[in-house]
């Protein structure tokens, strides 16, 4: 199962938005609603910010929104701040024989 | 509180095996799948292995299937994973995860990690 497409960077400015997606084919995101986004600080245990395409666990903040079209899913960050910089991935399920796949991840900077 | 401790990493060489543990604590271990996920130095996170609450279901990633064996003890709250025919490219940190709430495809709370390293 190959890694789902994100591009490797995104920036946008405080209180900016950005969108970052996460390609995949219709035997992954495009086949399943079951697209998770997560926050990966070096150093720190990644975060889930999204899950089930579009939804929030407890306490993420809803600047974080997630979206899906075809074979592509996105997390949008609006009002961007300086504590969102770091790491994004996203991960599809992709069936029950090896079910999850992620993304090869996305790097945020907050000019 | 939930937290996840991972342990067992080191330096082994290609063809070695070596058995990760992952302590649990702060939560009902027996009632949630747990996965383990790792992290190549400079590279993304890539899902590796999960493990049904009860035990009853196991899955693995391609590149370890046949490889690795996941495992649990429910009564003393700890996941195992059992890498063997260890190659150079499963160096990496491995990450124990818990799934979020009744789902088996997400994460919620991770441990710090336990590096792997696989040279001669």
């Amino acid at each position: 199962q190959s890694a789902l497409t994100q591009p490797r960077s995104v920036s946008g400015s405080p209180g900016q938005s950005v969108t970052i997606s996460c390609t995949g084919t219709s035997s992954d995101v495009g086949g399943y609603n079951y697209v998770s986004w997560y926050q990966h600080h070096p150093g720190k245990a990644p975060k889930l910010m999204i899950y089930d395409v579009n939804k929030w666990p407890s306490g993420v903040p809803d600047r974080f929104s997630g979206s899906k079209s075809g074979n592509t899913a996105s997390l949008t960050i609006s009002g961007l701040q300086a504590d969102d910089e770091g790491d994004y991935y996203c991960c599809s399920y992709v069936g029950t024989y090896s079910p999850l796949v992620f993304g090869g991840g996305t790097k945020l900077t907050v000019l | 509180e939930v937290q996840l401790v991972e342990s067992g990493g080191g330096l082994v060489q290609p063809g070695g095996s070596l058995r990760l543990s992952c302590a649990a604590s702060g939560f009902t271990f027996s009632t949630y799948w747990m996965h383990w996920v790792r992290q190549a130095p400079g590279k993304g996170l890539v899902w590796v292995s999960r493990i049904k609450s009860d035990g009853s279901s196991i899955s693995y990633a391609d590149s370890v299937r046949g490889r690795f064996t996941i495992s649990r003890d429910n009564a003393k709250n700890t996941l195992d994973l059992q890498m063997n025919s260890l190659r150079a490219e499963d160096t990496a940190v491995y990450y124990c995860a818990r799934g979020y709430s009744q789902y088996a495809v997400y994460f919620d709370y991770w441990g710090q990690g336990t590096l792997v390293t696989v040279s001669s």
